[in-house]
């Protein structure tokens, strides 16, 4: 079965400093989709970023950017320049190709500090 | 357009009551999805609904739980004889189905907390 492990219950980052949280995943798949999701006191999921596990490059938003190594089975998220509204729960997340199910990290609860 | 709405936001019963929970994705999204968020944990996948299709349930804990999609676009999840383990988080997502970027991205609800007394 396909697991999502975050390691980092809690982080903490300076405001306008870089921080990257950690994500693992463990699947036997080859074509599977990779998702670092931000949920916000609002409780209300946002997505933040997608990696097609086929594409070598790391997808970048703005900010947000993600270091994929699939030999390693790892996903973690760089957040640069941190922003108060940055504070939240973020969720790393797994999702084979072909299955509608999305598998989820317990989450790592990030503090931006001024 | 509105995004995905639930209700109610909160909901507080006591131990052995039905509740219902309800949940309005965005007009248009054929895939529906309901996940658990107990404390401390991540999303708890437990239903999905997809167009007409039959729903996957595999994620239900227990046949106390049940949910359904009228006229493909409303939804309400069921719990009976609520238990206090049922305590968590639902949230609701909705997605236009299909396996792009644009087609498959989850938008969820703010969810309802479920207080079980």
């Amino acid at each position: 079965a396909q697991t999502v492990t975050q390691s980092q219950p809690e982080m903490s980052v300076q405001e306008a400093e870089t921080v990257t949280l950690s994500c693992t995943y463990d699947t036997s798949e080859s074509d599977y989709y990779l998702f670092w999701y931000k949920q916000p006191p609002s409780r209300q999921m946002i997505l933040v970023i997608r990696q097609e596990a086929y594409k070598q490059q790391n997808a970048t938003e703005n900010r947000f950017s993600v270091n994929f190594q699939k030999a390693a089975k790892s996903f973690s998220l760089k957040i640069s320049d941190s922003q108060l509204g940055d504070a939240a729960m973020y969720f790393c997340a797994y999702r084979r190709y072909g299955d509608d199910k999305i598998i989820f990290g317990k989450g790592t609860r990030l503090h931006i500090l001024p | 357009g509105a995004g995905v709405s639930q209700s109610p936001s909160n909901k507080v019963t006591e131990k052995g009551k039905d509740v219902e929970l309800r949940c309005d994705p965005i007009s248009g999204h054929t895939a529906l999805y309901w996940y658990r968020q107990s404390l401390g944990q991540g999303l708890e996948f437990l239903i999905y609904f997809q167009g007409n299709s039959a729903p996957d349930k595999s994620g239900l804990p227990s046949d106390r739980f049940s949910a359904e999609r009228t006229g493909g676009s409303v939804s309400t999840l069921t719990i009976q004889r609520t238990q206090q383990e049922d305590s968590a988080v639902y949230l609701c997502a909705s997605s236009l189905g299909g396996w792009t970027p644009e087609s498959d991205t989850q938008y969820f609800g703010p969810g309802t907390r479920l207080t079980v007394l």
